[in-house]
């Protein structure tokens, strides 16, 4: 089992472009969550897909947007990358809501110049 | 609105020496708490979970943690601290069934020789 997966690891945009990452988990969990990671502000919830067909905001859903393609698939999209936007983002899978932990992927490390 | 608090955002401990690290939450309804790992350059990882029933939770690599409902509190503890310990470390909380999970903003511990 690969668990979470995330692509690209790195990736450099100049203001204004665009890039979507990729999330794909393999333990056939039911909700799905993006997160960024910004020094001394811990992890903040960008947007979550509690079940297939189904996204909704979180914390910090501004200038992003979400696209749960299937069960085993999510990918979090910028449409015009801004400098604010620099960051490290996660990706989690869970079996639901609550009791359940969540699985990390490994991280995709952005820079927006 | 769920929130977390974790005390001090870096904490440094001598090898053998009790690792305690604090978390403090605010939730308006019975909160799960969790507590995560973070290796350099990784994803998450759970160490260990609150629910219900037994306050006193113990998780991997020897960590546990003690549910304070009076003090709204859930500290981590390790006895004595190994220089694999080296790490940051979150709280989170989810309201129940929210899959709004709250994170804290991280605590570095560093172990000395």
């Amino acid at each position: 089992n690969a668990g979470v997966t995330q692509t690209p690891k790195f990736q450099v945009l100049k203001t204004g472009q665009s890039m979507t990452l990729q999330c794909a988990q393999d333990m056939n969990h039911n909700s799905m969550y993006w997160y960024r990671q910004d020094p001394g502000m811990g992890l903040r919830l960008i947007y979550y897909s509690a079940s297939e067909g189904t996204t909704d905001k979180g914390e910090v859903p501004n200038g992003y947007n979400v696209s749960r393609l299937n069960k085993r698939e999510f990918s979090l999209r910028l449409e015009s990358a801004a400098p604010s936007q620099t960051s490290v983002y996660f990706c989690a899978s869970s079996e639901s809501s609550g009791v359940y932990e969540q699985y990390f992927g490994p991280g995709t490390r952005l820079t927006v110049t | 609105a769920q929130s977390v608090t974790q005390l001090g955002s870096h904490v440094s401990v001598s090898e053998g020496a009790l690792v305690l690290l604090r978390c403090n939450y605010s939730s308006s309804v019975p909160p799960y708490l969790f507590w995560y790992v973070q290796y350099p350059n990784q994803g998450l990882q759970l160490l260990l979970k609150y629910t219900t029933g037994a306050t006193l939770v113990k998780g991997i690599n020897g960590f546990e943690a003690e549910f304070k409902k009076s003090e709204t509190s859930f500290h981590l503890t390790k006895p004595s601290a190994h220089m694999s310990d080296a790490a940051e470390y979150f709280c989170a909380v989810e309201a129940s069934g929210t899959y709004k999970y709250i994170f804290g903003t991280g605590t570095r511990l560093k172990v000395l020789a």
